[in-house]
């Protein structure tokens, strides 16, 4: 069964600084997917990126890019220039293609200081 | 476009008692999944289905029934309420392995 961990409950960034989330992922399937989604206070889902396993180039989306190592199984998030609206739980999330499920970590919580 | 939409939002129930969530997208996606939301746990995937007339178990599929007899329709069912079912609900659609669509969630409270 896959599996998506994130080792940080809690990060905490200051203002225009820069922030990673950490998540790792195990699978012995080829075709997937990695996604990191925002949930603020809200409660609702935001999707902030998008990586297919194929591809060896890192997706970025303006401030956000992640830093996938496929060998190691790691799917990281960088936040660049970090303003008081990313402040939410980040939660790191898988999809398999043979099995068609979505699976999600515990999330992190982030947040900014001004 | 209404996206993806659950009913109810708030529920309290006895427990024991039965009840059915349903979720309903207008986007004609395959996918749709069923979650439950606990602090300090993450979503969970309760059941997913891959399409029509489909469904699957995911991580904490024990306590909970799944139809979906129509494309756009995913229901969950609680057969016997458990105090521990107590959690934030949410159902979600895809198409394939793109965005996943969230509806606004359902609170439900077991007494």
């Amino acid at each position: 069964a896959q599996t998506v961990t994130q080792s940080q409950p809690e990060m905490s960034v200051q203002e225009a600084e820069t922030v990673t989330l950490s998540c790792t992922y195990d699978t012995s399937e080829s075709d997937y997917y990695l996604f990191w989604y925002k949930q603020p206070p809200s409660r609702q889902m935001i999707l902030v990126i998008r990586q297919e396993a194929y591809k060896q180039q890192n997706a970025t989306e303006n401030r956000f890019s992640v830093n996938f190592q496929k060998a190691a199984k790691s799917f990281s998030l960088k936040i660049s220039d970090s303003q008081l609206g990313d402040a939410a739980m980040y939660f790191c999330a898988y999809w398999g293609g043979s099995q068609g499920n979505l699976i999600f970590g515990k999330g992190t919580k982030l947040s900014v200081k001004p | 476009n209404a996206g993806v939409t659950q009913t109810p939002k708030f529920r309290v129930l006895k427990t024991g008692q039965s009840m059915t969530l349903l979720c309903a997208q207008d986007m004609n996606h395959e996918y749709m999944y069923w979650y439950r939301q606990d602090p300090g746990m993450g979503l969970r995937l309760i059941h997913y289905s891959v399409g029509e007339g489909t469904t699957a178990k995911g991580e904490v599929p024990d306590g909970y029934n799944v139809s979906r007899l129509k494309k756009q329709n995913f229901l969950l069912g609680l057969e016997s309420a458990a105090p521990s079912q107590t959690s934030v609900y949410f159902c979600a659609s895809s198409y394939w392995s793109t965005e996943a669509f969230f509806g606004q969630g359902t609170r439900l409270t077991v007494v």
